[in-house]
């Protein structure tokens, strides 16, 4: 069983371009989070998909993020306009159902590091 | 707002030590889960906590759930250079279970 896989590992942008990140969940799942890790720091939630749709995105930047979780395909993350303060590891985790308060584990991947010169 | 402290930042012990590394809140949790995260990888979850004042074992670590369900510690024993790693301690959101809050992590470094 594949876990969840995200690619690129690493990236490297200059200031004012675009960072696409890629998250395929684990066979089976359907529920997509996105994480934010700066240096020293915990995670910071930003996004939940599923199929199709965005759940919640109060985690996210309002202006140059985006994510989508299509059909088909991988969830995408992407950052417009990239800024010195971008620079992270981002995470995807993915489940196979709702998490609840006492019950789900989120299985995550390896995650992308960003980093914007 | 529900926020998650851990304690010490950083330890450095030698192979064999104990330790025991703190998770703290002012705010009850209805969870609480430890994961440990290598260099360059992603979190890896060791345990969920449920009930207050619960204990759970897992080989040479023990985690346990405070009774009022606002703090959590994670006892290591006999520690080795696998331990070697940044601990995190998480917990659900009262409104939005799943959005994890994250603890800043302890990061533990086992000389051998």
């Amino acid at each position: 069983n594949a876990g969840v896989m995200q690619n690129p590992r690493h990236l490297v942008r200059r200031r004012g371009q675009e960072a696409r990140l890629r998250c395929s969940p684990m066979k089976g799942h359907s529920h997509v989070y996105w994480y934010r890790q700066l240096p020293e720091e915990g995670l910071k939630f930003m996004v939940y998909l599923q199929k199709e749709n965005i759940i919640d995105e109060s985690g996210m930047p309002k202006e140059r993020f985006s994510a989508e979780f299509p059909k088909e395909g991988p969830s995408i993350l992407r950052i417009q306009q990239v800024v010195r303060g971008d620079s992270a590891a981002y995470f995807c985790a993915s489940s196979p159902g709702p998490i609840g308060a006492n019950t789900g584990e989120l299985f995550f991947g390896e995650g992308s590091r960003l980093t914007v010169l | 707002t529900q926020l998650l402290e851990q304690s010490p930042q950083f330890l450095s012990i030698q192979e064999g030590e104990n330790l025991t590394v703190y998770c703290n809140s002012s705010s009850v949790f209805s969870s609480l889960q430890w994961y440990r995260q290598e260099p360059g990888e992603g979190p890896v979850l060791l345990v969920t906590v449920v009930t207050g004042g619960e204990v759970k074992k897992l080989k040479r670590l023990t985690f346990q759930f405070g009774d009022a369900r606002k703090d959590s510690s994670l006892h290591i024993t006999a520690a080795q250079p696998g331990d070697t790693g940044l601990y995190l301690c998480a917990g659900p959101r009262m409104d939005s279970s799943y959005k994890l809050i994250f603890g800043s992590g302890t990061r533990l470094l086992v000389r051998p």
